[in-house]
């Protein structure tokens, strides 16, 4: 079955970075994208960026553009997503998902990783 | 930049009650929406894509539809299981997620 598992939560204190980790199972990690979701607290569903499924070719949302570094690894069908020069405003769940396109639908989701950015 | 509304944002309605959530993008995106439910403390799950296609495995008491320019979701009977938060969501432009409409049982 598909799986996504993701790395564990995170307290990053405000100026550093903080890498999430989204290992694939259960199909054929080159055969889709990565798309990175996230949700502060008691909010809703925000798009990150997307990652393909081949080239490593990245679509950002303008917001991140600058500080945030999508990338995969195909011989270990891991996706990772770096956010750097954390706020408090960035203390949210991020999620991976599995997409079907450049970006499309997000079919499967991973657990999600609590990041928490706290001086 | 591409705007998405959602209306209502909230909502009490009975078990077996119709109830209709509506998606407005600011311009033409072309049927490139889905729809997600989102039970609390749960990951989205994807229900409906392109705007009217039901995604495998998904009863079919829901279902989406265009309407001009807006998208409509719908639950034709609604269930205790389907109180949740549920998200459209737009990929003409990148991607965007609508803010949210709350389904809850009265």
């Amino acid at each position: 079955q598909v799986q996504l598992v993701q790395s564990g939560a995170e307290v990053k204190k405000p100026g550093a970075s903080v890498r999430v980790s989204c290992k694939a199972s259960g199909y054929t990690f080159t055969n889709f994208g990565v798309t990175w979701v996230r949700q502060a607290p008691g909010q809703g569903l925000e798009w990150m960026g997307w990652i393909g499924k081949d080239n490593g070719d990245t679509k950002y949302a303008q917001k991140f553009r600058g500080r945030v570094a999508m990338t995969a690894d195909t011989s270990t069908s891991t996706a990772y997503m770096e956010l750097r020069r954390l706020t408090s405003d960035d203390t949210a769940l991020y999620y991976c998902a599995r997409d079907r396109g450049r970006p499309s639908q997000f079919d499967y989701w991973g657990q999600g990783t609590l990041v928490t950015v706290s001086s | 930049d591409i705007q998405m509304t959602q209306s209502p944002s909230s909502l009490s309605a009975s078990v077996g009650d119709r109830v209709t959530i509506t998606c407005q993008a600011s311009q033409d995106i072309r049927n490139c929406l889905n729809w997600y439910q989102q039970k609390p403390g749960k990951a989205p799950k994807l229900l409906i894509y392109d705007a009217s296609n039901l995604e495998a495995g998904v009863p079919s008491r829901f279902s989406g539809n265009i309407s001009g320019a807006d998208y409509t979701f719908t639950i034709s009977s609604l269930q205790p299981d389907d109180v949740a938060t549920y998200y459209c969501q737009q990929y003409d432009n990148l991607s965007l997620f609508g803010p949210g409409t709350k389904v809850d049982i009265k």
